[in-house]
């Protein structure tokens, strides 16, 4: 158990669906991340928020749409979504991230597998 | 800006045997780094990290990693697999003061009996 949860572990989505993915931790921390975990491919690093602001945005495309209620929960919005968005979607989360800080160790959930037909 | 490329898409060892998975970094500062591992259907998980300090780091689950600015390397050995080795694993590099990470594309290691 690591803390960081995901729902739901695995979807399948057509094109012109809109789902929610979400995640929640359990961790006390104040930031929290998406990524796109693709075959063999390195993690892309999709959003970061830091105490509920986002502060990264990786130039992702519009379909996907983060939102963060409070520190403890995540969620990405999909919309018209498009095949090679299939992928493994994993959450993160650290410690707050300060100005000129340090590295904080992050702590991933299990993630959603995500099918789009 | 702060890259890594691992060495191997995919080892195979043989129990008992040593784990080697290699990993080089480019960085145009001094690096952090860090070796996950990911098993089936799991999120990843922290084995070690190198953040300046000594450049023989110990992890979990009896793997370690050699910091060589040299060869700009960062290898992670495990003296003798374990078939609960079996698993993907990501080096990944930051800036000291960067909380992004850069992974590789990732090495599977299977484990034979």
């Amino acid at each position: 158990e690591t803390g960081v949860t995901q729902t739901p572990r695995h979807l399948v989505m057509g094109m012109t669906n809109k789902k929610s993915l979400k995640c929640e931790q359990h961790l006390g921390h104040n930031a929290m991340y998406w990524y796109k975990q693709s075959a063999k491919k390195p993690l892309e690093l999709m959003f970061v928020y830091n105490f509920k602001e986002q502060t990264e945005n990786n130039s992702v495309p519009s379909r996907f749409s983060p939102e963060c209620p409070n520190s403890s929960h995540l969620f990405l919005h999909l919309h018209t979504l498009q095949p090679e968005d299939s992928a493994l979607y994993l959450c993160a989360s650290s410690q707050a991230l300060l100005a000129g800080g340090r590295y904080n160790e992050q702590f991933f959930g299990p993630g959603t597998r995500l099918t789009v037909l | 800006a702060q890259s890594v490329t691992q060495l191997g898409s995919h080892v195979s060892v043989s129990e008992g045997a040593l784990v080697l998975l290699r990993c080089n970094y480019s960085s145009s500062v001094p690096p952090y780094l860090f070796w996950y591992v990911q098993y089936p259907n799991q999120g990843l998980q922290l084995l070690l990290k190198y953040t300046s300090a000594a450049t023989l780091v110990k992890g979990i689950n009896g793997f370690e990693a050699e910091f060589k600015k040299s060869e700009t390397s960062f290898h992670l050995t495990k003296p003798s697999a374990h078939m609960s080795d079996a698993a993907e694993y990501f080096c990944a590099v930051s800036a000291p003061n960067d909380y992004k990470l850069s992974f590789g594309a990732g090495t599977t290691v299977t484990v034979r009996a």
